[in-house]
């Protein structure tokens, strides 16, 4: 089956504290992966991504993601987090054949980070 | 550049009305996309529009309608309104190229409340 599995619906840690989200996608989806970041009343925005090239990827506030092809997994870790870090992190990966169109996002079902001051 | 632009920001309606939620994407991007989030759905893909054609549904029934017009510009129609609609609906721009780059831009939605 076709799927993105996030195994925390919610992450609590402290600040300054190291996270790690956690993310494996099955080996049926394309493997282009993407995270994604919503602010509480926001849209979402794109955190970073991995096409192709070099496994450890960094996106934008510090976040950086390690792709993990014999684990089928694709952690997101920021090694000191803010509490401007609050937000809900979902991973996502096209669905075979949706490379080419964008609209073919296979997501995960998100996880919630908290930030304790 | 202004980014994706979606109103209303928030409404409320009663089981049975019907709602028009609009879209207009990032100046450039032919493509947009629609989404339903909901607390124990999560993200659902509604349908998608690339040059004022549905190139993709979504599972949803036929209740849900979408368009887009010359400008990019899109809209979505709910009809007869039920409870489970209540969400936020997110609207999504991308400019399509030859690679599946899966970054969409998207709006701050419409929160829809059907009371």
């Amino acid at each position: 089956a076709q799927s993105v599995t996030q195994l925390d619906s919610q992450v609590p840690v402290f600040e300054e504290a190291p996270v790690e989200l956690r993310c494996n996608y099955s080996s049926s989806v394309s493997v282009y992966l993407f995270w994604y970041v919503q602010y509480p009343n926001q849209g979402l925005q794109l955190l970073l991504k991995y096409l192709s090239g070099s496994t450890l990827v960094k996106g934008i506030n510090g976040f950086e993601a390690e792709f993990n092809k014999s684990q089928t997994s694709f952690h997101l870790r920021k090694p000191s987090v803010h509490i401007s870090d609050t937000a809900e992190y979902f991973c996502a990966a096209p669905r075979p054949g949706g490379e080419k169109s964008n609209y073919q996002l296979i997501w995960g079902a998100g996880t919630k980070l908290i930030i304790k001051p | 550049k202004a980014g994706v632009t979606q109103t209303p920001r928030y409404l409320i309606k009663t089981r049975g009305q019907q709602v028009t939620l609009s879209c207009s994407p990032i100046s450039g991007h032919r493509s947009v996309s629609w989404y339903q989030q909901t607390p124990g759905q999560g993200l659902q893909f509604l349908f998608e529009y690339f040059s004022e054609t549905q190139r993709n549904k979504g599972n949803f029934p036929g209740r849900f309608s979408g368009r887009q017009f010359s400008n990019s510009r899109s809209e979505m129609n709910v009809s007869t309104l039920e409870l489970g609609d209540s969400a936020l609906y997110l609207c999504a721009s991308s400019f399509p190229g030859g690679t599946n780059t899966g970054e969409l831009f998207f709006g701050e939605g419409s929160r829809l409340t059907v009371l």
